[in-house]
């Protein structure tokens, strides 16, 4: 059973650039939700993708953007980066509960390295 | 602000003995909270976790202490092995709210 997979591993961009990050969930979920990881910090929640539209987001410009496909892989885009975007992105998958409420645990994959120069 | 807070950058343990990782909470509307492990170049990986309802949680050698007038949960592990020198980040969310909020993590280093 295939984990949480993304890709690229690593991207190098400069400033102003756009760039598009790819997640393909653990097998039988159905949530995706994307995080942002500076060095020497915990993970940042940047938004959830459920039944192929964004159900929460967090404190992030509107530069960063994302999608979710039927089969329920999902894309984070950022738009006219700056040097502050670089850093680890993580992608969780979980099994929505429809009552609503974070009860499904998160498995992460191992992220994607991005560096802005 | 920091809404979840884990005061110890890092932490030396003798194998063999017990490691205890604090973590620190200030929203009083956190329900749910959740230990996670990071290895280098790997992605979080979900340990143990502990709904406000309960006191305390127990998973093999990792249990999970909630004192919720203090705002404040330990995970501790017993006994501590090599495989465990890892970062350790607590996380916490609220009912119907989806996003895990983060503490920065604390680097456990289990020393022979």
């Amino acid at each position: 059973d295939a984990g949480v997979t993304q890709s690229p591993t690593h991207l190098i961009k400069t400033r102003g650039q756009q760039v598009t990050l790819r997640c393909s969930p653990k097998s039988g979920h159905d949530t995706v939700s994307w995080y942002q990881q500076a060095l020497g910090q915990g993970p940042q929640f940047i938004f959830q993708y459920y039944e192929e539209e964004e159900r929460q987001r967090g404190n992030f410009p509107d530069r960063f953007s994302g999608h979710q496909f039927p089969n329920y892989s999902s894309e984070l885009n950022v738009n006219a980066l700056l040097l502050g975007d670089s850093a680890l992105y993580l992608c969780a998958s979980s099994l929505s509960q429809l009552a609503g409420g974070l009860t499904d645990t998160q498995y992460f994959g191992p992220g994607t390295r991005l560096t802005v120069l | 602000d920091q809404q979840v807070k884990q005061n110890s950058p890092s932490l030396s343990v003798q194998e063999g003995r017990i490691s205890i990782l604090n973590c620190d909470y200030t929203n009083s509307m956190f329900d749910y909270f959740l230990w996670y492990k990071k290895y280098p170049a790997e992605g979080p990986t979900f340990l143990i976790s502990i709904s406000s309802i309960k006191d305390k949680n127990e998973d093999g050698r990792f249990t999970v202490f909630l004192n919720k007038s203090a705002k404040h949960l330990s995970l501790h592990i017993v006994p501590s092995q090599p495989g465990d020198s890892a970062v350790y980040f607590c996380a916490a969310s609220a009912w119907s709210n989806y996003q895990l909020i983060w503490g920065a993590g604390t680097k456990l280093i289990i020393k022979p």
